[in-house]
């Protein structure tokens, strides 16, 4: 199972809206409502951002949103901020022969 | 609030096999809802996740990992374990553990520790 392919940079000034993309397959983000979304600051664990697509954990800002059409789910993040400055992974339930894959990584750099 | 915390030896020698635990505090294992499982990522490089196990025992493995890994769990400790036999320097990572729910996501994470595979 291949991780979910995601843009290696993506960059915006502050008060922007940036888009991370997370582009799979049928067996997985495409079949299944199942794409989450985790933030990730240097040195720390992963934070759930996104779950199910489009739903946020209770504490995470409204300005990160996500979804999802065909085989390629999307996070957009408004209003950037300095604190947005972290890798960004996207993962996925699959039917293969693994129970779920990870997307590849974005790194977000606020200008 | 649920934490989790990793404990376990951060210097592995090739060959042998890394073992890891997980103790859950501020709730119980025990529960039907979720899994728990393990995550790595090498250090600059992306997460891999390891597998997941539930509290009655059953357990679902990357298959990349499936041959030297084994997940287990102690409900009357509010742990759960892993062992990744045969290492090498490509098993050299941070590892988590975390609390899984339906869909494959992860809702609670430890802070991770990092193991190194070296003579």
């Amino acid at each position: 199972q291949s991780a979910l392919t995601q843009p290696a940079s993506v960059s915006g000034s502050p008060g922007q809206s940036i888009t991370i993309s997370c582009t799979g397959t049928s067996s997985d983000v495409g079949g299944y409502n199942y794409v989450s979304w985790y933030q990730q600051h240097p040195g720390k664990a992963p934070k759930l951002m996104i779950y199910d697509v489009s739903n946020r954990p209770s504490g995470v800002s409204n300005r990160f949103s996500g979804s999802k059409s065909g085989n390629t789910a999307s996070l957009t993040i408004s209003g950037l901020q300095a604190e947005d400055e972290a890798d960004y992974y996207c993962s996925s339930f699959t039917t293969s022969s693994t129970l779920g894959v990870f997307g590849t990584g974005t790194k977000v750099t606020v200008l | 609030q649920l934490q989790l915390q990793e404990s376990g030896p951060g210097l592995v020698k090739p060959s042998e096999t890394l073992s890891l635990t997980c103790t859950v505090s501020g709730g119980s294992i025990s529960s039907t809802s979720y899994y728990w499982g393990w995550i790595r990522q090498p250090p600059g490089k992306g997460l891999e996740w390891i597998g997941n196990i539930y509290y009655a025992g059953s357990t679902y493995y990357n298959p990349s990992l499936n041959s030297r890994v084994i997940i287990s769990v102690d409900t009357s400790k509010n742990q759960f374990s892993v062992k990744l036999s045969s290492v090498t320097a490509a098993d050299t990572a941070v590892y988590y553990c975390a609390r899984s729910r339906d869909g494959f996501l992860f809702d609670y994470w430890g802070q991770g520790t990092l193991v190194t595979v070296s003579s």
